[in-house]
């Protein structure tokens, strides 16, 4: 099976720098991606590393470590439209399990 | 090009009462999925379908079934109602490639008395 650990609360002002860190233990790995989901609206795609290292989309970018199964998900100049809770989530065989995700507050 | 739709959007049962939940995506994706969501926990996968015609057990498969009779639709539905089964419904579709982006229906909330 799957199980993955991630921060469940994150606070930050605006204009900083957070890092959501995720550490997985799985049987069969393919690839960690990242989802956004919003108060009351659908989960939808970030991000998606198969390869360890650093992928960048904008102000956001992800980071993985297979050696470590470990990954992170770093988000830049925070704006108040950031606030939202983020899930990492494994890919295996075509599915994904996802983490319990990290609620993501911006303050002014 | 509407994407994932779900109906319905909000829906009450009383324990032992049936439904359907119906998922229709029109982007010609392969692959299928239903998930619940529940407060301060991710997705679980309930069933999930690889093509028109196939259904997979998720994690948390009982208590539902599924079926995918067309390729753009996929029903998920629940044969006696239980307190347990209240939650948020989602269902995804993806293209199948590893790692290609899944989407995600607008949500059915489901309350059951």
């Amino acid at each position: 099976g799957q199980s993955l650990e991630q921060p469940s609360e994150v606070t930050a002002v605006e204009g900083a720098i957070v890092q959501i860190n995720c550490t997985y233990q799985t049987s069969g790995f393919y690839g960690l991606s990242w989802y956004q989901q919003h108060d009351g609206g659908a989960p939808t795609f970030l991000s998606y590393n198969a390869l360890d290292g650093l992928e960048e989309t904008g102000r956001f970018s992800s980071f993985l470590s297979r050696s470590d199964s470990y990954g992170y998900l770093l988000l830049q100049e925070l704006q108040m439209k950031d606030s939202a809770s983020y899930f990492c989530a494994v890919m295996g065989d075509y599915k994904l399990s996802f983490g319990a995700g990290t609620t993501v507050t911006v303050r002014a | 090009n509407a994407g994932v739709t779900q109906t319905p959007k909000f829906r009450v049962l009383k324990t032992g009462q049936s439904m359907t939940l119906l998922c229709a995506q029109d982007m010609n994706h392969e692959y299928m999925y239903w998930y619940r969501q529940d407060p301060g926990m991710g997705l679980r996968l309930i069933h999930y379908s690889v093509g028109e015609g196939t259904t997979a057990k998720g994690e948390v498969p009982d208590g539902y079934n599924v079926s995918r009779l067309k390729k753009q639709n996929f029903l998920l539905g629940l044969e006696s109602a239980a307190p347990s089964q209240t939650s948020v419904y989602f269902c995804a579709s993806s293209s199948g490639t590893k790692g290609s982006e899944q989407f995600f229906g607008p949500g059915t909330r489901l309350t059951v008395l």
